[in-house]
């Protein structure tokens, strides 16, 4: 299995409180990805990295900035923390070659109340 | 932008039998990979087969085939011989083969499988 840990795992938070969100990787890749999992919606891209430092925004990112300061490790941030952005949140990391897979996290459940 | 689309919310299967699932994408690249992933009630993410946009000839994985149409932007997976364990959300998937290799999902498939 790929070396990739999501935390926390559960997360209870009140509106209006920021919320940090964790993707740990020991693969040493260099793409890593923050994805949104809604029913109806599927997997909606919300940041996506490309190298360290290197960023870039996705479908749905208003409301979410993101960071990434080593290659190991990407940190999604809400600002102020909304009940729309109650979710399952996913991190996937990918090889540089774009043929290759992409590797899942086990997912964060955020609930915003 | 480049989007993915899946028109199918569920589907159902008896065991044994032939399913089609439809995924179309746009994009202006001409360079590009399609992925349809598994999702089973665990959450977990498992790839189920992959297809280069350069090439013609049809992915093959087993029990699962993709006819990809590049003309038409058209990528759909079919499932032989359904089995019980088939039974989960899938999604279809497109990656850039550039700088950036974003990577996108369309909104999934419930496939059901009856006994």
């Amino acid at each position: 299995d790929a070396g990739i840990t999501q935390s926390p795992r559960h997360k209870v938070t009140e509106t209006g409180t920021p919320v940090t969100l964790r993707c740990h990787q020991t693969e040493n890749h260099r793409y890593m990805y923050w994805y949104r999992q809604d029913p109806g919606h599927g997997l909606r891209l919300i940041h996506y990295s490309y190298g360290v430092k290197d960023t870039d925004k996705g479908e749905v990112s208003d409301g979410y900035s993101v960071s990434r300061s080593k290659t190991e490790d990407f940190l999604l941030t809400l600002e102020s923390a909304t009940s729309s952005q109650t979710s399952v949140y996913f991190c996937a990391i990918s090889e540089s070659f774009a043929g290759t897979e992409a590797f899942f996290g086990q997912g964060t459940r955020l609930t915003v109340v | 932008a480049q989007t993915v689309t899946q028109s199918q919310p569920e589907m159902s299967v008896q065991e044994a039998e032939t399913v089609t699932l439809s995924c179309t994408y746009d994009t202006s690249e001409s360079d590009y990979y399609l992925f349809w992933y598994k999702q089973p009630p665990s959450r977990q993410m498992i790839l189920v087969i992959r297809q280069e946009a350069y090439k013609q000839q049809n992915a093959t994985e087993n029990r699962f085939s993709v006819n990809f149409q590049k003309a038409a932007k058209s990528f759909s997976l079919k499932i032989s011989d359904s089995q019980l364990g088939d039974a989960a959300m899938y999604f279809c998937a497109y990656k850039d083969d550039g700088a950036t290799n974003k990577l996108i999902f369309g909104t999934g498939t419930l496939l059901a499988v009856q006994p």
